[in-house]
């Protein structure tokens, strides 16, 4: 079956220090992708999406993500973390051919230490 | 440009009640979606539509849940009877097509005691 993975369901970084967040995919064709945050007691924020083209896609707030179709992944990246960042993170895919559906991971709480 | 707007944004019923939640897609929008999400998970596609009609609803309880959307604008997702693993959070979502990003509601958190 078709589906979305994010292996991290918890992870803490420094203020200043990289990120990533990791997604995987399972599905025969190229999906459409999106990165979504979510801060507490809010709906969710479209970060960035991938449709085709250049593999590396630029967001909003400094994120950028890069699809490797080799590896069946999307993952989320920035720089340089700042505190606001602390959110929990949604990688989607929308399933196309047939099926249009538009699918969540079950996300990434994102904890940012001063 | 006004976003998705959903309401109630709170509502607390007691098991076996009913309740129904409301919501108005960003304009021109043609997809529809509402998300269940519970606490600590991701949001899970309860239905689907495209303009009026119903692309996916596969996982939508049918047996205590309905919804639809009437002219292909607003739309209204029900809950009767409720049971106490129905308290979470509805989310309404909208895009200009299937395969288009889509924007999402501020939610209605529904707590049933």
């Amino acid at each position: 079956a078709q589906s979305v993975t994010q292996p991290d369901i918890h992870i803490t970084v420094s203020e200043g220090a990289s990120l990533e967040l990791r997604c995987n995919y399972s599905y025969g064709a190229t999906p459409y992708l999106f990165w979504y945050v979510q801060s507490p007691g809010q709906g969710l924020q479209l970060l960035l999406k991938y449709f085709s083209g250049d593999t590396l896609v630029q967001g909003i707030k400094g994120f950028e993500a890069e699809f490797k179709r080799s590896q069946s992944s999307f993952n989320l990246r920035k720089p340089s973390v700042h505190w606001s960042d602390a959110a929990e993170y949604f990688c989607a895919v929308v399933l196309s051919g047939g099926y249009n559906k538009l699918i969540f991971g079950a996300g990434t709480r994102l904890a940012v230490h001063p | 440009e006004a976003g998705v707007a959903q309401s109630p944004r709170y509502k607390i019923i007691e098991k076996r009640q009913s309740v129904a939640f409301w919501c108005n897609p960003i304009s021109g929008h043609a997809t529809l979606y509402w998300y269940q999400q519970i606490l600590g998970q991701g949001p899970k596609l309860l239905i689907q539509f495209q303009n009026n009609g119903v692309v996916d609803d596969s996982q939508l309880p049918k047996d205590r849940f309905s919804a639809e959307r009437l002219k292909g604008v607003d739309s209204t997702l029900k809950i009767q009877p409720a049971k106490l693993e129905d308290s979470a959070v509805y989310l309404c979502a909208s895009s200009l097509q299937m395969n288009t990003e889509a924007f999402f509601g501020q939610g209605t958190r529904l707590t049933v005691v």
